[in-house]
C-alpha cells in the first residue's frame, strides 16, 4: 500500500533562514508525490506535485521539493522562511488505484521572526 | 472559482443523533471527496464521487455512514447513531477527473462535529 511518513510533527526556523520539511515515502510502481498545506481557519491548499523529470519541483509561495529515489524521500524547501509561512504542512501520495491521495500526519512549521 | 463550500461549519450533537453535512464543490469539478481529519492527523479518505457515482468508500467506514451526490453536484454526508469517536473535522474536496492534474485537489473549510 501507497504511504508517506512526516518524522517530525514541529519544525520551528528563524525568519530569513532555509527551511526543510521533512517527507519519506513507500509506494509500489511510480511515486506520485504532492505537498498541501493548512494555513489557520482555511482548508488544505495544494503546494507542489512530483510526477516525473526533474528531481527539484518548484511550487506555491516560493516553497520547492526535492525528490530521492535511493533515500525514498519528498523533502519540502524554501531558501528563505517568512513569517506567514507558518502552518500545517502535509506530504501526500497517490494510491496505487489512481483513484485518491493518501496524507501524512502533517508538520506543524513555526517561523519566529 | 467560488470554491469548495460545507455547511454548517460547526455542529454539535449529542451522543444517538443524526447528522447531515453538505458540500458544494466547484462548479466544473466532476470528483467529490470526502476526508475526514482528527487533531494531529493528517486528512483521512472516506468516500469519492465521479459524477453521481460513488466510486470507492473506505474499508474503515462505519455502516453508519453515507453518502450521496444526487445530480452530481452537490454532495451530502450523513452519519447516523453518532458516538463521540465520530467527532472531527470533515472535510470535502473537489477536482477535475479529465485532467492529468486530478490530484490537485481543493479543499473547503469543513465541518467540525462535536459528539457530547
Amino acid at each position: 500500500a501507497q504511504s508517506v511518513a512526516q518524522p517530525e510533527d514541529q519544525v520551528n526556523v528563524a525568519e530569513g533562514n532555509p527551511l526543510t520539511v521533512k517527507c519519506t515515502y513507500s509506494v509500489s510502481g511510480n511515486p506520485y508525490l504532492f505537498w498541501y498545506v493548512q494555513y489557520p481557519n482555511r482548508g488544505l491548499q495544494f503546494l507542489l506535485k512530483y510526477i516525473t523529470g526533474d528531481n527539484l519541483v518548484k511550487g506555491s509561495y516560493g516553497f520547492e521539493a526535492e525528490f530521492n529515489k535511493s533515500q525514498t524521500s519528498f523533502h519540502l524547501k524554501k531558501p528563505s522562511a517568512l513569517v506567514s509561512d507558518s502552518a500545517l504542512y502535509f506530504c501526500a501520495v497517490r494510491d496505487s488505484s489512481a483513484s485518491k491521495i493518501i496524507f501524512g500526519s502533517g508538520t506543524r512549521l513555526s517561523i519566529r521572526p | 472559482d467560488t470554491g469548495v463550500s460545507q455547511d454548517p461549519r460547526h455542529k454539535i450533537t449529542k451522543r444517538g443523533q443524526n447528522v447531515t453535512f453538505r458540500c458544494d464543490p466547484i462548479s466544473e469539478h466532476n470528483r467529490l471527496y470526502w476526508y475526514r481529519q482528527t487533531l494531529g492527523q493528517g486528512p483521512e479518505f472516506l468516500t469519492y464521487f465521479q459524477n453521481e457515482a460513488q466510486l470507492e468508500k473506505s474499508r474503515l467506514l462505519s455502516d453508519r455512514f453515507s453518502a450521496e451526490r444526487p445530480k452530481g453536484s452537490f454532495s451530502t454526508l450523513e452519519i447516523q447513531r453518532t458516538e463521540q469517536g465520530d467527532s472531527a473535522m470533515y472535510l470535502c474536496a473537489s477536482s477535475k477527473s479529465w485532467t492529468a492534474g486530478w490530484e490537485k485537489l481543493f479543499f473547503g473549510s469543513g465541518t467540525q462535529l462535536s459528539v457530547l
